[in-house]
């Protein structure tokens, strides 16, 4: 079935400095990814569609200076956490699916990303 | 309102038992999608079933079966002859219309298989 991968999963760093996690879909063209995070012991929360070749669609309330995406290409999207604070700690997760149209086609998940800024 | 609502926080099962896991869905959509997906302590998303709205007959994938009640707008999931294996987060979403829209989850549903 179809792979989506995602690095690092595991990253620890100083407040103020900036994270970038990697999202690529493995043996498909994914026009769109889509960005989770997950708090502990809670449920997975839409961050961001990334959308290949323009500009990401935010949800409500993220901030879009802090979390930066970039889908520069078919098969890879990043995320990047910029002066990362211990309010930032979560996990990340990126999603694609293989269908652009109907109401069929499951998402794929990466393994996720755990940040700890310390 | 809650698109997708998780009313147990927490089951246990014995093994080798059956279980159902309760969702509830919001929409007014004539085209969505359900899905169930399982995330184990290592945090992965574990895909196991998918029902279209339109489908006529319940999901069923092993020992998965969605049972879809359209009208009531219920889809649980349930897990036949549980394994100790099978405990873990369990994670009901919905996808609404015919484009590339993202998943919708609930909270959750945490399931202990006690041996």
């Amino acid at each position: 079935g179809a792979v989506v991968s995602q690095h690092p999963s595991r990253v620890i760093c100083k407040s103020g400095t900036s994270v970038k996690i990697e999202c690529r879909s493995l043996d498909f063209q994914a026009t769109t990814m889509f960005w989770y995070r997950q708090f502990p012991k809670q449920s997975l929360m839409l961050m961001a569609t990334s959308n290949e070749g323009s500009k990401a669609t935010y949800e409500q309330g993220v901030e879009k200076d802090k979390f930066l995406i970039n889908h520069a290409s078919l098969t890879l999207s990043t995320l990047t956490v910029t002066s990362a604070h211990p309010e930032d700690s979560s996990f990340y997760i990126c999603s694609a699916r293989v269908f652009a149209g109907g109401i069929g086609g499951e998402l794929f998940f990466g393994e996720g990303s755990r940040l700890t800024v310390l | 309102a809650q698109k997708i609502t998780q009313t147990q926080p927490g089951m246990f099962v014995q093994e080798k038992e059956a279980v159902t896991l309760d969702c509830t869905y919001d929409t007014s959509d004539p085209s969505y999608g359900l899905f169930w997906y399982k995330q184990p302590s290592s945090g992965e998303m574990i895909f196991l079933i998918y029902q279209g709205s339109y489908d006529q007959q319940n999901a069923t994938e092993g020992r998965y079966s969605l049972n879809f009640q359209k009208a009531r707008k219920s889809a649980n999931l349930v897990i036949s002859a549980s394994q100790l294996g099978d405990s873990a987060m369990y994670f009901c979403a919905m996808r609404e219309g015919r484009g590339n829209t993202p998943l919708v989850f609930g909270k959750g549903t945490r399931l202990s298989v006690i041996a």
